[in-house]
Formats: C-alpha cells, sequence, structure tokens
C-alpha cells in the first residue's frame, strides 16, 4: 500500500480479555517497529524485525507482550490477558532499509476497561 | 545506545528561526542524528539525518560539531503550524531506534 496501516484503530476491551494489533507495513520494506505511546510522552520501543525475524524484543514489557512477522510482511502484536496499565497508543512504523527514515502508521488506540 | 538529552520545551514567535539543541555524549562510530516530528494524533514524521558536518533539506538544517557530541536542529521562519513536539534519535541505523521525552515546540502569533 501507499503508506503504513494499522488495524483496528480503536480497540475496546476487557480486562483479562487478549487483543491482536496488525500492522501493514509499505511494501518492500525491510524493517518494522512496534512502539507504544502514551499521553504527552514520546514513543516507547517494543519490538523490531527484520524480514521475518525478530532482532530485538528488549521493550516488551512482560510476557504478556509478543509480536510477530511471519512471512516478513505483515506483523502482529499480541497482548494476553490485558490489564488497564496497557492501554496507549500502539504505533507500528517501517523502514526501507537502513536509512534510518522510519515511516508511521495512524496508530491503535488500546482502551482496556 | 546512545542517551540523547533535548530541552523539554521551547516557545517561538512566528517568522523566527528556531534552534533545538539535543546533547548526545556518547554517540557511537555508527550512530547517526536523526530529528523527528510529531503532532498531536499523528505519527512521528522523519524531518532530517546527519552523520557529521551540516545537512541541509527542504524544512531544515542540521548541524553536528566535529565531536558529534551534540547537533542542533535549526527550522528557518517558524509558521504556526510547526507547533509540534520534536525528537531528536541517536543510533545505529539498522537497529534499535530509541525515541526520547522530544522538546514540545509552541510558536505564537
Amino acid at each position: 500500500g501507499a503508506g503504513v496501516s494499522q488495524s483496528p484503530r480503536y480497540k475496546v476491551t476487557k480486562r483479562g480479555q487478549d487483543v491482536a494489533l496488525r500492522c501493514d507495513p509499505i511494501s518492500g520494506h525491510v524493517s518494522l517497529y512496534w512502539y507504544r505511546q502514551a499521553l504527552g510522552q514520546g514513543p516507547e520501543f517494543l519490538t523490531y524485525f527484520n524480514y521475518e525475524a525478530q532482532q530485538d524484543k528488549s521493550g516488551l514489557p512482560n510476557d504478556r507482550f509478543s509480536a510477530e512477522r511471519p512471512e516478513g510482511s505483515i506483523s502482529t502484536l499480541t497482548i494476553q490477558r490485558t490489564e488497564q496499565r496497557d492501554s496507549a497508543m500502539y504505533r507500528c512504523a517501517s523502514q526501507a532499509g537502513n536509512t534510518g527514515e522510519l515511516f508511521f502508521g495512524e496508530g491503535s488506540r488500546l482502551t482496556v476497561l | 545506545l546512545a542517551k540523547t538529552t533535548q530541552p523539554i520545551s521551547m516557545d517561538s514567535y512566528e517568522g523566527q528561526e528556531v534552534n533545538i539543541t539535543c546533547s548526545h555524549n556518547n554517540i557511537a562510530t555508527n550512530d547517526y542524528i536523526t530529528w523527528y516530528q510529531q503532532f498531536p494524533s499523528q505519527g512521528p514524521r522523519f524531518i532530517i539525518q546527519g552523520y557529521k558536518t551540516k545537512v541541509t533539506n527542504e524544512v531544515a538544517s542540521l548541524f553536528i560539531p566535529a565531536d558529534r557530541k551534540s547537533s542542533t536542529l535549526s527550522l528557518p521562519r517558524v509558521s504556526l503550524s510547526d507547533t509540534a513536539v520534536y525528537y531528536c534519535l541517536v543510533g545505529d541505523r539498522g537497529n534499535k531506534l530509541v525515541f526520547g521525552a522530544g522538546t514540545i515546540l509552541r510558536v505564537k502569533s
């Protein structure tokens, strides 16, 4: 597609439910990054992939969070047993190569009740 | 990863030049310096990137001294629409890219 696409744009869920957030990067982009952003804060690194390989997952807060990119394109960030503190904007970005230029999607706003 | 330090906020008036400085004392040899702009309710957007000396594009200039321990983003003749958060990232472009807290720039009329 023309840009990075994220879905759903908005997700409201109850505590304890699992959620899956999807990211469709710009076609051909090698790297894909996940960030979480709270109001008034900078984006917090979660994890990133080169092709299908997860290169760094040091930012994932705990083992309820996981991410995959099985075919080196679309990625899914999964949060199991959601908690209220998981409420945030989740942002995905892709990068063509080692350019350092990230292209961000519109984000997925998660609200856990 | 190099730690970055930026002012929390800056105020300016329309038509002025704005310079935002970022400190990154432990920058590594392979690290580049990249600046992003973020408007409310939008994702960050790439502005400019450099390794050393000066880089200029249609929106900004980036000045990097020889020791590379700091960098300055220069926005010429700002307008109200330049009100945003500006982030300085320092890192190896093929690796983990970490955002700091950013600088809130408020442009007033």
